[in-house]
């Protein structure tokens, strides 16, 4: 089984500041997704990432694949109260971590 | 287009019982996928199924189970139903059942057992 580990588990911070939360696992991975599940709904993805090394930005969220398909990171920049949620990491088999739960605070 | 849909949204039973939920995939998608999703334990791959087949199982008690029909709508059935299997639970559609295929979540059918 292709465990996936995700820290922190949870993170608070102000409105403005960055942040960076990870995911990682012993295993390889073909691909790797990030999810967001606000409350009371279902996650919603984020992005794929597929080659290792990669790096792919959504306004000002940015995701990175790491170089052995092992782990990934993805860093959000002047973070919002809409930012607020919970983030999941899926490897190409839909195993998911854990999870972050972001609170942003204004 | 339409999403996924799940029903039902809110669900209360009894401890003993049982409970059936459904799952509607995105129109064309024939790959759905069940999930448990809990405080304490995050998100749990149930089964999935690929045109009316159980692809993958995960590490679940023969009380749950699962179908999928012609027209890719699926079940999940949870039977004798413990207080411990009060979650949420998601149904996810895909395409096929392909590593790098986009999944679609529904919102969920929230079950408590009293």
């Amino acid at each position: 089984t292709q465990l996936l580990e995700q820290s922190p588990q949870f993170l608070s911070i102000q409105e403005g500041e960055n942040l960076t939360v990870y995911c990682n696992s012993s295993s390889v991975f073909s691909s790797l997704q990030w999810y967001r599940q606000e409350p009371g709904e279902g996650p919603v993805l984020l992005v794929t990432v597929v080659t290792g090394g990669e790096v792919k930005k959504l306004k000002r969220l940015t995701f990175q694949f790491g170089d052995a398909r092992k782990d990934s990171s993805l860093h959000i920049t002047a973070a919002q109260p809409g930012d607020t949620g919970l983030y999941l990491c899926a490897g190409g088999n839909m195993r998911f971590g854990a999870g972050t739960r972001l609170t942003v605070k204004p | 287009k339409a999403g996924v849909t799940q029903t039902p949204r809110y669900l209360i039973k009894t401890r003993g019982q049982q409970v059936t939920l459904s799952c509607s995939p995105i129109s064309g998608h024939r790959s759905v996928s069940w999930y448990q999703q809990t405080p304490g334990q995050g998100l749990q791959f149930l089964f999935e199924y690929f045109s009316e087949t159980q692809r993958n199982k995960g590490n679940f008690p023969g009380r749950f189970s699962g179908r999928q029909f012609s027209n890719s709508r699926s079940e999940m059935n949870v039977s004798t139903l413990e207080l411990g299997d009060s979650a949420l639970y998601l149904c996810a559609s895909s395409l096929e059942p392909n590593q790098n295929t986009e999944a679609f979540f529904g919102q969920g059918t929230r079950l408590t057992v009293v």
